[in-house]
């Protein structure tokens, strides 16, 4: 019954390093996604894993950002040579699918708080 | 693309009275999801409700309900007997059926405080 998990809570990092974001999902949830919030705005798509399915990159703002995930478990968002434009929450969400209806809402994790120095 | 507006940045409401936060959309395509989702100072998103366009009946969740215009593309949610635990940021959402893209686009939220 536990929900989705993120790790870390908080991230300050330097310029320029290379950060990995960790999401645990809700176990049973094939589908995975990431968003990012920037201050005081709304939430942006990043990527989406289903199953063992190619993902779906389409929102990943630059090849600087990429993502795995193991299975239908764990993943991962890392994000290399950090910009200060890349300071943001970034949002973990899993859901079951394809059946549809009330089955593929998607329930979030806590985030991570990603600070670039 | 699609794309959700919500028109006001902050609202406020008395404890107990009722308020209505805005959300349009734009779209083309026939059939999809709307969702509301709540977002205290933990950060975590919780879904308040959702609705799907073929229904012509507006979703009701005890003190949440929304009112959705296809026609007008519109969806807005109202909270009724208002509590000081509602404060939030409230995002509306749009989700296009399965196979014709999963990910949720957002609105850029509504900020909702509660007097007491």
């Amino acid at each position: 019954g536990a929900g989705v998990s993120q790790s870390p809570s908080n991230k300050v990092t330097e310029k320029g390093k290379d950060v990995e974001l960790r999401c645990d999902p809700i176990s049973g949830h094939t589908a995975l996604y990431w968003y990012r919030q920037r201050l005081g705005q709304g939430l942006e798509f990043l990527i989406y894993f289903q199953g063992n399915s190619a993902p779906d990159k389409s929102g990943l703002p630059s090849d600087r950002f990429s993502a795995e995930r193991t299975g239908e478990s764990v993943s991962t968002l890392t994000i290399q040579r950090t910009q200060q434009e890349d300071s943001a929450v970034y949002l973990c969400a899993s859901s079951r699918y394809p059946s549809g209806g009330a089955a593929d809402t998607q329930y979030f994790g806590p985030g991570t708080r990603l600070t670039v120095l | 693309a699609q794309t959700v507006t919500q028109s006001q940045p902050e609202m406020s409401v008395q404890e107990a009275e009722t308020v209505t936060l805005s959300c349009t959309y734009d779209t083309s395509e026939s059939d999809y999801y709307l969702f509301w989702y709540k977002q205290p100072p933990s950060r975590q998103m919780i879904l308040v409700i959702r609705q799907e366009a073929y229904k012509q009946q507006n979703a009701t969740e005890n003190r949440f309900s929304v009112n959705f215009q296809k026609a007008a593309k519109s969806f807005s949610l109202k909270i009724s007997d208002s509590q000081l635990g509602d404060a939030a940021m409230y995002f509306c959402a749009y989700r296009s059926l399965p196979n014709a893209g999963n990910m949720l686009t957002f609105g850029g939220g509504t900020r909702l405080m509660v007097k007491p």
